[in-house]
């Protein structure tokens, strides 16, 4: 089976990065995705990484590194909007279907 | 550009009691759909996801089912429902091929009582 860990809390000052990590265990990875979801709202695509490396969308940026089975994804100049719940995911492939299995999710709670 | 719908946005029901929520996708063809329930403050579970149409796959054993009669519409029913079966209900979509981005609908909130 497959299973994905990440914090289920953290909390973060106004303008300041925080880092949010994801550690996987899975066969058929294919790659890891974030997504982010306000309180009562639809989750939302933020970024996706296939390969190892570094992918950067503005303030957000994702990491993956494949061998270590772990990414994580990176807030800089954090904002007040930035509070949410943040999912990654794992897509893996799954007898010639490619699934997508969400973490249990990290609440961010930024503060003044 | 492409649309998901879900409805309703809230729904309360009795145990016991069926239950039929819809989906619909505009804007795109042969989609891969999903629904998934979120129970409060914990992540997604992935309940049926599609292929194509009357091809629905479980992941996991319960008193719901799904159905795609359409290729842009599904739907997620049960006989009767039970208390643990409240949750935030979301159905998404992606591309058939590289499908790195899945897409959610609003969202349905079912409490049992």
């Amino acid at each position: 089976g497959q299973s994905l860990e990440q914090p289920s809390e953290v909390t973060a000052v106004e303008g300041a990065i925080v880092q949010i990590n994801c550690t996987y265990q899975t066969s058929g990875f294919y790659g890891l995705s974030w997504y982010q979801q306000h309180d009562g709202g639809a989750p939302t695509f933020l970024s996706y990484n296939g390969l190892d490396g570094l992918e950067e969308t503005g303030r957000f940026s994702s990491f993956l590194s494949r061998s270590d089975s772990y990414g994580y994804l990176l807030l800089q100049e954090l904002q007040m909007k930035d509070s949410a719940s943040y999912f990654c995911a794992v897509r893996e492939d799954s007898g010639g279907y490619q699934k997508v299995t969400f973490g249990t999710g990290t609440k961010l709670q930024v503060i003044p | 550009s492409q649309t998901i719908h879900q409805w309703p946005a809230t729904l309360v029901q009795p145990v016991g009691s069926p239950l039929s929520l819809e989906c619909t996708v505009e804007g795109t063809s042969n989609p891969n759909l999903y629904w998934y329930r979120q129970a409060a403050g914990r992540g997604l579970q992935l309940l049926f996801y599609s292929v194509g149409i009357g091809q629905i796959s479980s992941e996991v054993p319960q008193n719901l089912s799904a159905s795609r009669p359409q290729d842009r519409q599904f739907i997620l029913s049960s006989k009767k429902l039970l208390l643990s079966d409240s949750g935030f209900y979301l159905c998404a979509w992606s591309l058939r091929w590289g499908h790195n981005e899945q897409f959610f609908g609003p969202g349905t909130r079912l409490t049992v009582l």
